[in-house]
């Protein structure tokens, strides 16, 4: 039974340029959040997908957004990217509609780092 | 704003000695309450959870303890290994929110 996986691992890229990263939930999860988790800090919460739609969100800028495809998997883009973005992305799969309170499964991450 | 802290960043145990990993929190709204491990170059693991309507919950070595009145929550390791070392992360949130996590406290265990 396959975890959360995400690609890339690392990724790195250049201020202004665009990044994609990509996420498989957990096997019988549909539901997708993204974290980012600066170095030495606790993840904070970018936004979740259910349904193929976002449904709740975090103090992030519009240059964060995201996409969930019928199979759960999901994708977050970043736009104009600034020397603030490094960290490592995680993204999360859960099961259940929001409001049902479940463990979050974590994937390994990727390390975004932005030169 | 409502934030998930812990009270200390690290703690250093002997191998086979209990740990005590301390959590506060501050939004009396929330109701379940998540443990994670992270290891270097991996994602936070599940470790246990517990809703506010227990105080206590036990798992393999590890148990939760939850003390609403003064919004507490701390983690036990019992016989702590080496394979324990990593950082810890308390986490919350009430139905319908996003889940929020603390800094964490890096836990070492000496041989």
């Amino acid at each position: 039974d396959a975890g959360v996986t995400q690609s890339p691992t690392h990724l790195i890229k250049t201020r202004g340029q665009q990044v994609t990263l990509r996420c498989s939930p957990k096997s019988g999860h549909d539901t997708v959040s993204w974290y980012q988790q600066a170095l030495g800090q606790g993840p904070q919460f970018i936004f979740q997908y259910y349904e193929e739609e976002e449904r709740q969100r975090g103090n992030f800028p519009d240059r964060f957004s995201g996409h969930q495809f019928p199979n759960y998997s999901s994708e977050l883009n970043v736009n104009a990217l600034l020397l603030g973005d490094s960290a490592l992305y995680l993204c999360a799969s859960s099961y259940g509609a929001e409001g049902r309170n479940s463990p979050l499964h974590f994937g390994n991450g990727t390390r975004l780092t932005v030169t | 704003g409502e934030s998930v802290g812990l009270h200390l960043p690290t703690l250093s145990v002997q191998e086979g000695d209990n740990s005590i990993i301390n959590c506060a929190y501050s939004n009396s709204a929330s109701d379940y309450f998540i443990w994670y491990k992270q290891e270097s170059g991996k994602g936070p693991q599940f470790i246990i959870d517990i809703r506010s309507n227990m105080d206590k919950r036990q798992g393999q070595r590890v148990t939760v303890l939850l003390n609403k009145t003064v919004k507490h929550l701390s983690l036990q390791i019992a016989a702590t290994q080496p394979g324990d070392s990593a950082v810890y992360f308390c986490a919350e949130n009430q139905a319908g929110t996003a889940l929020i996590f603390g800094k964490g406290t890096t836990l070492s265990v000496s041989s």
